[in-house]
């Protein structure tokens, strides 16, 4: 098995870029897809990143996700940062028989 | 447009039985895994297990392998989650989430059902 492992919160300034990692502890994270949601107080997660860098539509262009081997790691980076982008994020992936959620990042923008 | 439609609050008792759906349209409901996802008061996503609604496949967390029962009916594109004698610690909000192309890529989310269970 294998572990996600997050910041638990980090805080950024409106208008100013912010990056959330998301560290892969046993196995590789280029092996299967990263995702990434978005959970505002609340109200249900939603989908801002698929398959390592993908935005679903209607996910403004302020969000891109991408992954770095040398580090096992994935980000999920938000630039432009809107008060409306203050939520928990958390980051998944899987294996063959095993779906991992990391513990959530509270994004505070201040 | 892909939906999940969850099905409405229950409130239980300890020791009762409780079957919880997700209605899913607007995709072929037997190409895609459906996971089960439980959110404790004030805590973050865990996996609980997901169907292959194709054939009925199944994989359980081992947190929760035992403790429910995933399944589906293909003809009403109906996912289920099940206890047997629920705990008061079952109470929470659980989801429903479609799987992407890759399998376990978690795309699209359901509304959620809290449940309470009272002791």
């Amino acid at each position: 098995n294998f572990m996600l492992t997050q910041p638990h919160s980090v805080s950024e300034s409106p208008g100013k870029t912010v990056t959330i990692s998301c560290t892969r502890t046993g196995g590789n994270i280029g092996t299967h897809y990263v995702q990434w949601f978005q959970q505002r107080p609340g109200s249900s997660p939603t989908t801002v990143i698929y398959e390592d860098d993908q935005r679903p539509s209607g996910v403004p262009a302020r969000f891109s996700g991408s992954i770095d081997s040398s580090s096992n790691s994935a980000s999920l980076t938000i630039s432009g940062l809107k008060t409306e982008d203050e939520a928990d994020y958390y980051c998944q992936s899987f294996d063959s028989t095993t779906v991992v959620f990391g513990g959530g990042t509270k994004l505070t923008v201040l | 447009e892909v939906q999940l439609v969850q099905s409405g609050a229950e409130v239980k008792k300890s020791g009762e039985s409780l079957k919880i759906s997700c209605k899913a349209s607007g995709y072929s409901f037997t190409n895609h895994w459906i996971g089960w996802v439980r959110q404790m008061p004030g805590k973050g996503l865990e996996w609980m297990g997901i169907i292959y609604p194709g054939d009925s496949d199944t994989k359980y967390s081992p947190s929760f392998q035992g403790q429910v029962t995933i399944s589906v009916d293909k003809s009403i594109s109906t996912a289920y989650v099940h206890w047997s004698s629920l705990k008061a610690s079952d109470t929470a909000m659980y989801y429903c989430v479609r799987g992407g192309y890759s399998g376990y890529d978690l795309t699209n989310w359901g509304q959620g059902t809290p449940v309470t269970v009272s002791s």
